[in-house]
């Protein structure tokens, strides 16, 4: 059963608009959330994350908004850029744990 | 930035071959991972460690083995290499904190024929 869920595989936008990236959860002990970047055989780069006691945090062109009543995070990037092609990543961790569960990804093309 | 290195970045290996994915940290973190990841899938957690001469088996169930003799080193072996080890496997690291995150290597792409 997967406890973070990316349901859609892959979003085109183009260059200079907004990208919206999606992720639900099931779990209601996940208090920590984040989204990782990654490149075709590459690691995954941490990009930004939130605590459950927010319900935005805000990086430069990375906003990430957290709505817990609906389980539900989303990564905003504005203005998009090509090179911000890449499969997102959103990752959740419960205090308890303390390791990550990760959704499936979506891979973002954004078009010059 | 995260200092976090893994050798090799590619391996083609015939089966029934021994060999070591090597991960190392420079940041002092306690805790490493070894994760396993197909393309289009998510992350699976293959194996962890809180310190020296600490290791779990993570969520996925992996025949590879994993050692933490230094705090900067967690090198994973598999012992006889099969065509179903084909994947890409990451390393990572953080610090023990209530709101840990995990920083990643470059992984390592692993074809085993």
């Amino acid at each position: 059963d997967q406890q973070v869920k990316q349901n859609s595989p892959s979003l085109s936008v183009q260059e200079g608009r907004i990208s919206i990236l999606n992720c639900d959860y099931t779990n209601s002990m996940f208090d920590y959330f984040l989204w990782y970047k990654k490149y075709p055989a590459e690691g995954p780069t941490f990009l930004i994350s939130i605590s459950s006691i927010k319900d935005k945090n805000e990086d430069g062109r990375f906003t990430v908004f957290l709505n817990k009543s609906a389980k539900h995070l989303s990564l905003h990037i504005v203005p998009s850029q090509p090179g911000d092609s890449a499969v997102y990543f959103c990752a959740a961790s419960a205090n308890s744990a303390r390791q990550l569960t990760f959704g499936s990804g979506t891979q973002l093309t954004v078009l010059p | 930035e995260a200092d976090i290195y893994q050798t090799p970045r590619y391996l083609v290996i015939g089966t029934g071959k021994k060999i070591t994915l090597e991960c190392s940290q420079t940041m002092g973190h306690d805790k490493m991972y070894w994760y396993q990841q197909d393309p289009g899938m998510e992350l699976h957690l293959i194996h962890y460690s809180y310190g020296v001469n600490s290791t779990e088996k993570g969520d996925l169930s992996s025949e590879s083995t994993v050692s933490r003799i230094r705090t900067e080193h967690f090198p994973l072996t598999l012992e006889s290499a099969r065509p179903s080890h084909t994947s890409q496997y990451l390393c990572a690291s953080s610090e023990f904190g209530p709101q840990e995150t995990q920083y990643f290597g470059p992984g390592t792409r692993l074809l085993v024929l």
